[in-house]
């Protein structure tokens, strides 16, 4: 079966331009989290989608970071402009749903983009 | 608000040798606890979870980890240690209600010695 599939693996941009970062998730399940990897923060959530929703994005640094999930299986996050300080792995994971809805807290990760702005 | 502390930021042990790692969570009801395991340049890999019954949970790779409510840790072991453990080890509590967003604590870097 596929994992999440994360796509670029590696980005390296000049700040101020855009960067997009690309996520499926496996087939099946309904929740969605972006989180950032750096060794100062280390894991930091971004933002969770549950059933395409947004439930919490408290952890989007500013404006200049946006996330959607216009299907059940795919979802980006874009930065707009990009700055040197956005230099880190960024992380996508899916978890399957419980008889609730909600997730059952089971992460499955991908293998993360690596981004670099110069 | 849920936290989680790894208070090792780095471990060395011998091939062969146990291993125990530690966590410490911060939650006010019962918690669901994960361990994670990333390789270098990978994404994470759940390990084991507890989310209720024994305790004592057994996960991939040899791994298992005790629930302690009293000491509010979560501790992991292997009774001996492959050179291909070699990885971060991170813990994770999430809320044992509605929508389990982990929370994930700062990662216990493996170093395995021939």
């Amino acid at each position: 079966d596929a994992g999440v599939i994360q796509s670029p693996r590696h980005e390296v941009t000049e700040m101020g331009q855009e960067v997009t970062l690309r996520c499926k998730l496996i087939s099946g399940h309904n929740s969605l989290f972006w989180y950032r990897q750096t060794m100062m923060r280390g894991l930091e959530l971004l933002i969770y989608f549950n059933n395409n929703v947004p439930i919490d994005d408290s952890g989007m640094p500013e404006d200049r970071f946006s996330a959607k999930m216009p299907n059940a299986s795919f979802s980006t996050l874009k930065i707009q402009p990009s700055e040197p300080r956005d230099s880190a792995v960024y992380f996508c994971a899916s978890s399957p749903p419980r008889a609730t809805g909600w997730n059952t807290g089971e992460l499955f990760f991908g293998e993360g983009s690596r981004l670099t702005v110069l | 608000a849920q936290s989680v502390t790894q208070p090792d930021i780095h471990i060395t042990v011998s091939e062969g040798a146990s291993l125990e790692l530690r966590c410490n969570y911060s939650y006010g009801a019962t918690p669901y606890l994960f361990w994670y395991v990333q390789s270098p340049g990978q994404g994470l890999q759940l390990l084991l979870k507890y989310f209720s019954g024994d305790t004592l949970v057994q996960g991939i790779k040899g791994f298992e980890a005790e629930f302690k409510r009293s000491q509010s840790s979560f501790n992991l072991r292997k009774p001996s240690v492959h050179w291909s453990d070699a990885a971060e080890y991170f813990c994770a509590v999430g809320a044992s209600g509605g929508s389990y967003i982990p929370t994930f604590g700062r990662g216990t870097s493996l170093i395995v010695h021939p």
